[in-house]
């Protein structure tokens, strides 16, 4: 069964400090990880995007990395902003039979930039 | 958001009543979803059309249905038949052309609270 589990739940950091969230997936075949950033009561805006020969990825101050070996990702956050405050989902893509592609969300990493 | 709309924001429905979600997108994608996202959870897919006139059940169709007469329109109608209907709704829209790489670009959602 195709799962993306991610780590921690919840993450509260303070304004100016550095994180990272964690993403373990069980998917096959795999095709591309996104990262997408979900404000409360919006819709995700995708981060970045990773294939199987790329193991990092930046957009500004937000750095994904790919360990297609391990099945793992990671998005690391440098000099939070209050505004970096949302959920982050890991998305895997993986290719059906006959073609098409079917996504497997995270859970998402709730995070909390305060001052 | 990118060009996808969806209303109302918030609705509110006395339960053995359907109730229609819209979803318009003007970024002449050829392929439109529809996710539900409760507490907890990731998303989950409820239908998908690649094309028009054509609709794909998702994981969790059940109590739902879609029609796709339109390119840029893709209603979602939840029935009575959907025991817990209260969640967060999103449609998302993607290009079929780039193939799986191309993005899912989401819209702002809907509440529906059914009362």
């Amino acid at each position: 069964k195709n799962q993306v589990e991610q780590s921690p739940q919840s993450l509260i950091i303070l304004e100016g400090k550095n994180c990272t969230l964690q993403c373990n997936y069980t998917v096959s075949p795999f095709s591309n990880l996104r990262w997408y950033k979900q404000d409360t009561g919006r819709g995700p805006v995708s981060l970045t995007i990773m294939t199987f020969s790329e193991n990092t990825k930046s957009n500004g101050r937000y750095t994904a990395t790919l360990d297609a070996d391990t099945k793992q990702s990671s998005l690391h956050i440098t000099a939070s902003q209050l505004s970096d405050s949302a959920s982050y989902i890991c998305v895997v893509s993986s290719i059906l039979t006959g073609g098409g592609n079917k996504l497997t969300f995270g859970t998402g990493t709730q995070l909390k930039v305060e001052l | 958001d990118g060009g996808i709309t969806q209303s109302p924001k918030y609705l509110f429905r006395k339960e053995g009543q359907n109730v229609t979600l819209s979803c318009e997108q003007n970024l002449n994608h050829d392929a439109m979803y529809w996710y539900r996202q409760d507490p907890g959870q990731g998303l989950r897919l409820i239908y998908y059309s690649q094309i028009v006139n054509d609709f794909q059940k998702g994981d969790i169709a059940e109590g739902y249905s879609v029609s796709r007469e339109k390119k840029e329109s893709f209603p979602l109608t939840v029935t009575s038949a959907q025991k817990n209907p209260t969640a967060f709704y999103l449609c998302a829209s993607r290009r079929i052309a780039g193939g799986p790489a191309d993005t899912q670009y989401f819209g702002p959602g809907t509440r529906l609270t059914v009362l």
